[in-house]
């Protein structure tokens, strides 16, 4: 398997515009996460996914953030409106099972709102 | 309150040397806990995991758990310029949310 698989790689966009990021979960792995990270706050938790049902989105900042999982292999994360605030790092990992030992991340989406 | 607290650094420590990261959490019912490894530019990659109270050794890395003070360390022996990157403390809680520390940024100085 090629890992998780996120797009784009880089995004520049502004403020104002939607943007779209996607997600790749390694195959037959039933947990995704959507994560972002910046200096300040770390990687932050925003969202995840138990097969294919958003199962905790505490995480997510607010309502211009949503996210879909609408197979198992394919999650989006979109930001509409995007705002300067939002540039950010943001990873996608997918775990195995409830009792797996580890998380395979992304190589990420580097998100700059200007 | 942030589930899992960790100093930011940043850590430095001479070649050879053993470099120690401590990682705090909140959740008292938390069952599993990780170390992630971030080279910069890069995403994490899991390194080490633990579940129960004590030590777990592998290579040159010691795990430590201690449930009673909510309490994970990591110890890195001889030290490698290798190693240098930010570690990340991360802990499953509940329904399998799993949670990051901010890290710790870590130098190993030739």
């Amino acid at each position: 398997d090629a890992g998780v698989i996120q797009s784009p790689r880089h995004e520049v966009t502004e403020m104002g515009q939607e943007v779209t990021l996607r997600c790749k979960p390694i195959s037959g792995h039933d947990y995704l996460f959507w994560y972002r990270q910046t200096m300040m706050r770390g990687l932050e938790l925003l969202i995840y996914f138990n097969n294919n049902v958003p199962i905790d989105d505490s995480g997510m900042p607010e309502d211009r953030f949503s996210a879909k999982m609408p197979n198992a292999s394919f999650s989006t994360l979109k930001i509409q409106p995007s705002e300067p605030r939002d540039s950010a790092v943001y990873f996608c990992a997918s775990m195995e099972g409830p009792t797996s030992t580890e998380a395979f991340f992304g190589q990420g989406t580097r998100l700059t709102v200007v | 309150q942030k589930e899992v607290e960790q100093n930011s650094g940043p850590l430095s420590v001479p070649e050879g040397a053993i470099a120690s990261l401590n990682c705090t959490y909140s959740d008292r019912g938390s069952q599993s806990f990780f170390w992630y490894r971030q080279y910069s530019g890069k995403s994490p990659e899991l390194i080490m995991s633990i579940y129960s109270n004590g030590d777990k050794e592998d290579g040159r890395f010691t795990a430590q758990l201690n449930k009673a003070s909510q309490y994970v360390s990591l110890l890195i022996r001889d030290s490698q310029p290798s190693d240098s990157a930010t570690y990340l403390c991360a802990v499953r809680a509940g329904a399998n949310n799993l949670f990051f520390g901010t890290g710790t940024r870590l130098t190993v100085i030739p």
